[in-house]
């Protein structure tokens, strides 16, 4: 069965430490691998596509990877504002987009 | 580029009354759409599949009676919501399916008295 896990469910951090979120996924023939970052009260905002192992993306403090079985989203020196919920998904070959549970992301100053 | 907007933000209606919730995609065309509910604090559940031309496909458990989808053009999907109750009262989010990758709307907060 297809699945998207995300840990940890939650991460509290002080500014400017740096950490990772991990996405395991099980998916048959995989589309591609998304993260959104959710603000509350607010749809998903969409940040990256993955679309096969070794392949590395880049915006701003976020960095994502890919494997053939997961991937991370590497925060560095965050700030406050980058407190939010983080979102993978994993598209199968079907054309389904199977969401992970969140991970919810606390910055403090 | 690939933005996706929802009307209304936030609607506030009596038990027994119909709400209309639109989706628009303003700078691409998307033949498929999703609608999503989501609880506080919880993750996204996907209610339904809505493809241009077609009639949407409901997940398990989602009364397609309840919940009607029209997806009339290529820029468009509505959800209505056909005789809301107080457990209906939710966070409804639509997304528009550009190549692989799908664009969320804003999210419309739904509360039924």
């Amino acid at each position: 069965e297809d699945q998207v896990t995300q840990s940890p469910e939650a991460l509290r951090l002080q500014e400017g430490e740096s950490s990772s979120l991990n996405c395991s996924y099980t998916v048959s023939g995989l589309r591609g691998l998304f993260w959104y970052r959710q603000d509350p009260g607010k749809g998903p905002e969409f940040l990256f596509t993955l679309y096969s192992a070794g392949e590395e993306k880049e915006k701003e403090r976020l960095k994502a990877t890919l494997t053939k079985k997961e991937s991370f989203l590497h925060i560095t020196a965050p700030k406050p504002e980058d407190s939010a919920t983080y979102l993978c998904a994993a598209g199968d070959g079907g054309f389904k987009t199977i969401f992970g549970a969140g991970t919810r992301l606390f910055v403090k100053a | 580029g690939a933005v996706v907007s929802q009307h209304p933000s936030r609607v506030i209606c009596k038990s027994g009354t119909s709400v209309k919730i639109e989706c628009r995609s303003l700078d691409f065309q998307a033949t498929t759409m999703f609608w999503y509910r989501q609880f506080p604090k919880q993750s996204l559940m996907l209610m339904a599949t809505s493809n241009e031309g077609s009639k949407a496909t409901y997940e398990q458990g989602v009364e397609k009676d309840k919940f009607l989808i029209n997806h009339a053009s290529l820029t468009l999907s509505t959800l209505t919501v056909t005789s809301a109750h107080p457990e209906d009262s939710s966070f409804y989010i639509c997304s528009a399916q550009d190549s692989d990758t799908q664009y969320f709307g804003p999210g419309t907060r739904l509360t039924v008295l």
